[in-house]
């Protein structure tokens, strides 16, 4: 299995506080990415980075902001969470660009 | 942009039966890539197979076999000798190749596949 860690694994929260989801790999992986996955939806990608400090947006970035300042470790952060962002989301790595990317366990995130 | 369609919600075979789950993807691109991606109960998402459409032969993993046309943007999952194990969600993913900035998957649906005794 891939070394990746999320956490935290389950997160409840109050709408309008910030949340930080980390993902840590120990694998030395130049790319993540980040997705969340809702009913009827799939998977569908919000942000990634292609190495320490280069990040780009995805298709549903909007509320959400990252940073990677040291190549193991990406977090994604919501400022001020909405209802809307309650959701399962997931980490990915890969280590080359045309790879299969692999996914870290997953976190849920429920805000009330 | 690219749509990755997976038109069985559901599904269910017997156990040692073969079933295949269908995906259609709509693209412009020539050169790309497909996955098929497990998620059991224990909401891992794992890899089961892979697709680069430049390759004509159809991919194979064990119990796991690719249909891949190319022309139809077809690219069906066959699971053989099914067994218990193998009840999970199953989703279809495109890839379109990247340089430098990173690869984007684009997911299906999903179809969730039951197998029963």
């Amino acid at each position: 299995d891939a070394g990746i860690t999320q956490s935290p694994r389950h997160k409840v929260t109050e709408t309008g506080t910030p949340v930080t989801l980390r993902c840590h790999q120990t694998e030395n992986h130049r790319y993540m990415y980040w997705y969340r996955q809702d009913p009827g939806h799939g998977l569908r990608l919000i942000h990634y980075s292609y190495g320490v400090k280069d990040t780009d947006k995805g298709e549903v970035s909007d509320g959400y902001s990252v940073s990677r300042s040291k190549t193991e470790d990406f977090l994604l952060t919501l400022e001020s969470a909405t209802s809307s962002q309650t959701s399962v989301y997931f980490c990915a790595i890969s280590e080359q660009v045309n790879q299969p990317q692999h996914f870290g366990d997953g976190t849920r995130l429920s805000i009330l | 942009a690219q749509t990755v369609t997976q038109s069985q919600p559901e599904m269910s075979v017997q156990e040692a039966e073969t079933v295949t789950l269908s995906c259609t993807y709509d693209t412009s691109e020539n050169n790309y890539y497909l996955f098929w991606y497990k998620q059991p109960p224990s909401r891992q998402m794992i890899l089961v197979i892979r697709q680069e459409a430049y390759k004509q032969q159809n991919a194979t993993e064990n119990r796991f076999s690719v249909n891949f046309q190319k022309a139809a943007k077809s690219f069906s999952l066959k699971i053989s000798d099914s067994q218990l194990g193998d009840t999970a969600m199953y989703f279809c993913a495109f890839m379109k190749p990247f340089t430098g900035g990173g690869n984007k998957l684009t997911f299906g649906t999903g179809t969730q596949l039951k197998v029963e005794l």
